[in-house]
């Protein structure tokens, strides 16, 4: 069965400095990977997701994400974050984009 | 831009009381899921359901979840009898038919049982 990890419950960075967050997968196939941003009280809005082909994808608000088939990697990254970007990200996997597992949670505080 | 919307927002509900929460997809999707958020902890898949029938279940789906699509347009979660650890953020999203579709999610209902 699928599963996601997500190794940093907490990450805290200084606005303009670059982020970071790991997620690793543990699935026998090529699996379908998304990120996912939740601001306080909010629903899930999806940041950028991985089907196939290029293994680095871009999404919204700056984002971008490196799909490591060696690693069971697929971290998300921003070079310069805005304080706008402190909420809730979740990693998610899925078979066959059929039901998806989430990891659990990274919350990025952004100081200023 | 099409959006799944979710009512209630919150739902407050005594324990042992059923709750139906409601959902309107995306109108030309077919796959559909309700996936559970407890607070401060990860979401949680609960089912999805496609061509009128479950398609798969997570271990959190017991006797007391059931899911329902009762016309074109609403694809409903029904919780039996609620317990004090029903209470969570609950959570519909609908996808398009192909494989390299995502699934759009709503802005969730949040249960709490008391």
């Amino acid at each position: 069965a699928q599963s996601v990890t997500q190794p940093d419950i907490h990450i805290t960075v200084s606005e303009g400095a670059s982020l970071e967050l790991r997620c690793n997968y543990s699935y026998g196939a090529t699996p379908y990977l998304f990120w996912y941003v939740q601001s306080p009280g909010q629903g899930l809005q999806l940041l950028l997701k991985y089907f196939s082909g290029d293994t680095l994808v871009q999404g919204i608000k700056g984002f971008e994400a490196e799909f490591k088939r060696s690693q069971s990697s697929f971290n998300l990254r921003k070079p310069s974050v805005h304080w706008s970007d402190a909420a809730e990200y979740f990693c998610a996997v899925g078979e066959n984009n059929n039901d998806m597992r989430f990891g659990a949670g990274t919350r990025l505080t952004v100081k200023p | 831009e099409p959006e799944v919307t979710q009512t209630p927002s919150h739902q407050v509900t005594q324990m042992g009381q059923e709750v139906i929460l409601r959902c309107v997809p995306i109108s030309n999707h077919l796959y559909f899921y309700w996936y559970r958020q407890i607070l401060g902890q990860k979401v949680e898949f609960l089912v999805s359901f496609y061509n009128n029938e479950i398609s798969e279940k997570s271990e959190i789906f017991d006797d007391q979840f059931s899911v329902e699509r009762p016309d074109g347009s609403n694809f409903t979660l029904k919780i039996r009898s609620t317990k004090l650890e029903d209470s969570a953020m609950y959570f519909c999203a609908s996808r398009p038919m192909g494989g390299n579709t995502e699934a759009f999610f709503g802005q969730g209902t949040r249960l709490t049982v008391v």
